[in-house]
């Protein structure tokens, strides 16, 4: 176990919905990133935040957007979802903002778009 | 922007074996090199990293190597056991500040560990 948390495990919705999946980092890490996991793109960076703050954008889609709360949990938002949007999301926690340490990943939530 | 290449993509090999995963990048400016291993229903998990200022680490079975002038780097696990069987993947980062201080991850290996 990581320490990390993600809700829900598995979110089955339809195309042009919206929805919001939520992250807890690890006591104390004040940085989240989040990934999405697809079988041909692999694991790919969208988005980090560090103590409240957007620190580093990746490959996301103006579609999606993200924020961290002052109690440091975030939420990943996933607008207008297309059928190629079905994918593992991870969530991950650091200490610190650089990715110079390791990163904990939480279990993932399983989105499916029908 | 930084993109890492990872060979193979599956590999079988028997107990007690010996397994060897290829990397390679195209930022010569990259300069922290982990390794994630992630088992069926779950999230990556680190085993090992290495530094641009370091060769080699050993960490028991696990090894990687760097070699920064090639930009390529590698993980060596030795005598395999069955619980080794996992998709492992590599990735790179600049290690500091900005999009490109973030990870990016090969597209992984799946390693199958036979009795």
């Amino acid at each position: 176990d990581s320490g990390v948390t993600q809700t829900p495990k598995h979110l089955i919705t339809a195309t042009g919905q919206r929805v919001t999946l939520r992250c807890s980092p690890r006591s104390g890490d004040l940085s989240v990133y989040w990934y999405q996991q697809s079988l041909d793109q692999g694991l790919q960076f969208l988005i980090q935040y560090y103590n409240g703050e957007e620190r580093a954008k990746g490959n996301i889609l103006e579609r999606f957007s993200a924020q961290q709360f002052p109690d440091l949990h975030s939420e990943l938002n996933l607008s207008s979802l297309e059928l190629g949007d079905s994918a593992l999301y991870f969530c991950a926690s650091s200490p610190t903002g650089t990715s110079y340490n390791e990163q904990f990943f939480g279990p993932g939530t399983r989105l499916t778009v029908l | 922007g930084e993109n890492v290449e990872q060979h193979p993509s599956t590999l079988s090999v028997q107990e007690g074996d010996s397994a060897v995963i290829k990397c390679t990048y195209s930022d010569s400016a990259s300069n922290y090199f982990p390794w994630y291993k992630q088992e069926l229903g779950k999230g990556p998990q680190l085993i090992i990293d290495i530094r641009s200022n370091v060769g080699e680490k050993k960490d028991q079975r696990i090894a990687v190597t760097l070699n920064k002038t090639a930009k390529h780097f590698s993980l060596h696990i030795t005598e395999t056991q069955p619980e080794d069987s996992a998709v492992y993947f590599c990735a790179a980062s600049r290690g500091y500040g900005g999009s490109q201080g973030n990870l990016i991850f090969g597209k992984g290996t799946k390693l199958s560990v036979k009795p």
